[in-house]
């Protein structure tokens, strides 16, 4: 089936400093990620829209240039927390969708960002 | 008034027991409706999705969307200790647009 990795799984970094996670398809082709951020007790919430060779798609209220968004490749999308701060700290999950596979996206196992 | 409503639970259960899960919505642009099931430190796992009104079976799972009461629910027939989990409902507009979800509703079924 498809799957569907993140690394890191958990990070700490701190104030003022910029982490990177990535996303990656491990056995199809993604031409469309997503990047959702959670904090507790809330739901998942989408953050972004990625489409490979394009710019991503922001929700109302994510500041794209805090959060960099690129998907280079068919099977990677890296978003990158620019000058983190604690309130950036957050569950940050992906979803890529198969092409093939019709609606269905498929998620990874999601990062936890702890910004000290 | 948020978007997508959902019951965080807990809701416990004895095992074989029908489970009645469900969310109410606001936005009458979506279209498509899905239920999530999520284990500790896993991602979202899709379970099932509906297009528009009606009721959809796959085995123990039943979902049903009822478009004019903004009203979708998820029925576990024969409740089992592995369906316990975070169950998750999601909807969208279009077919390739991201997820609108509800926090989630931990299930624990009681052996």
């Amino acid at each position: 089936g498809a799957v569907v990795s993140q690394h890191p799984s958990w990070v700490i970094c701190k104030s003022g400093t910029s982490v990177k996670i990535e996303c990656r398809s491990l056995d199809f082709q993604a031409t469309t990620m997503f990047w959702y951020r959670q904090f507790p007790k809330q739901s998942l919430m989408l953050m972004a829209t990625s489409n490979e060779g394009s710019k991503a798609t922001y929700e109302q209220g994510v500041e794209k240039d805090k959060f960099l968004i690129n998907h280079a490749s068919l099977t990677l999308s890296t978003l990158t927390v620019t000058s983190a701060h604690p309130e950036d700290s957050s569950f940050y999950i992906c979803s890529a969708r198969d092409p093939a596979g019709g609606l269905e996206q498929y998620f990874g196992p999601g990062t936890r960002l702890t910004v000290t | 008034q948020k978007e997508v409503e959902q019951d965080p639970g807990p809701l416990s259960v004895p095992e074989g027991a029908i489970v009645s899960l469900n969310c109410t919505y606001s936005n009458s642009a979506f279209q498509y409706f899905m239920w999530y099931r999520q284990y500790s430190r896993k991602g979202p796992e899709l379970l099932m999705y509906t297009y528009s009104s009606g009721n959809k079976e796959d085995g123990r799972f039943t979902a049903q969307v009822d478009k004019s009461s903004k009203y979708i629910s998820l029925f576990i027939r024969d409740s089992q200790p592995s369906d316990s989990a975070t169950y998750l409902c999601a909807m969208m507009r279009g077919g390739a647009d991201g997820l609108t979800f509800g926090k989630g509703t931990h299930l624990i079924i009681q052996p």
